[in-house]
């Protein structure tokens, strides 16, 4: 049963500490995306990926958030420093390709608290 | 830029009830049109989707038709179980670029015995 996983699952910490949250996508995909619940503006889409190439990043405030995929197999989105407004639900996404309606798959988000 | 908008929740039923959700949708081109549900303490999983006009989705009891005069896709089920509570989410991707998806504020439905 493939699934895509993510670690941590919960993660609490303080302002101005560094957060890396991971994701494994499902083998064989080549789409990755990452997104961020919140409740007051719900998911939205910060960075995705083709074959490990990012293509577009600019849901991310770029100036303490990063993603990179290091390998086909970990996708990594880190922020540093932390800040309170980032306390959210971390949602990574991954897909079989481009093609028209293809599915993404999503895995069970790393809740991040910053105190 | 492209947006989904559902119908603002919560949404309360009875067992057996029947279940609308509605979901209206503003892009260029023609998307391709999703739901997706959020179980408590899970991430996201389809539920349903359609990529052309007139086409209809269905799982699981769950009906949506992608209706291009009316920009919408709705949400349907004739006879909810207590199992269907969870949060709906309504979204749509784009024919070109990265299928990116947009997603819909989202809709939770809770359903008592």
């Amino acid at each position: 049963d493939a699934r895509v996983t993510q670690t941590p699952r919960h993660k609490v910490t303080e302002m101005g500490q560094e957060v890396t949250m991971r994701c494994q996508p499902i083998l064989g995909h080549n789409t990755v995306f990452w997104y961020r619940q919140t409740m007051m503006q719900g998911l939205e889409l910060l960075a995705y990926f083709r074959n490990r190439a990012p293509l577009d990043d600019s849901g991310m405030p770029k100036d303490r958030f990063s993603a990179e995929m290091p390998d086909a197999t970990l996708a990594t989105l880190k922020i540093q420093p932390s800040e309170p407004r980032d306390s959210a639900v971390y949602f990574c996404a991954s897909g079989p390709g481009l093609a028209i309606g293809n599915e993404q798959f999503f895995g069970p988000g790393t809740r991040l608290t910053v105190l | 830029g492209d947006s989904v908008t559902q119908m603002e929740g919560p949404v309360t039923l009875s067992e057996e009830a029947f279940l609308t959700i509605n979901c209206t949708y503003t892009a260029t081109g023609y998307p391709s049109l999703f739901w997706y549900v959020q179980y408590p303490g899970e991430g996201l999983q389809l539920l349903l989707k359609a990529t052309k006009a007139d086409d209809k989705g269905s799982n699981k009891g769950f009906e949506a038709t992608y209706r291009k005069e009316t920009t919408s896709f709705h949400l349907e089920k004739g006879s909810v179980q207590v199992s269907d509570s969870a949060v709906y989410f309504c979204a749509l991707s784009d024919q070109k670029g990265a299928q990116k998806l947009v997603f819909g504020q989202g809709t939770r439905l809770t359903i008592n015995p």
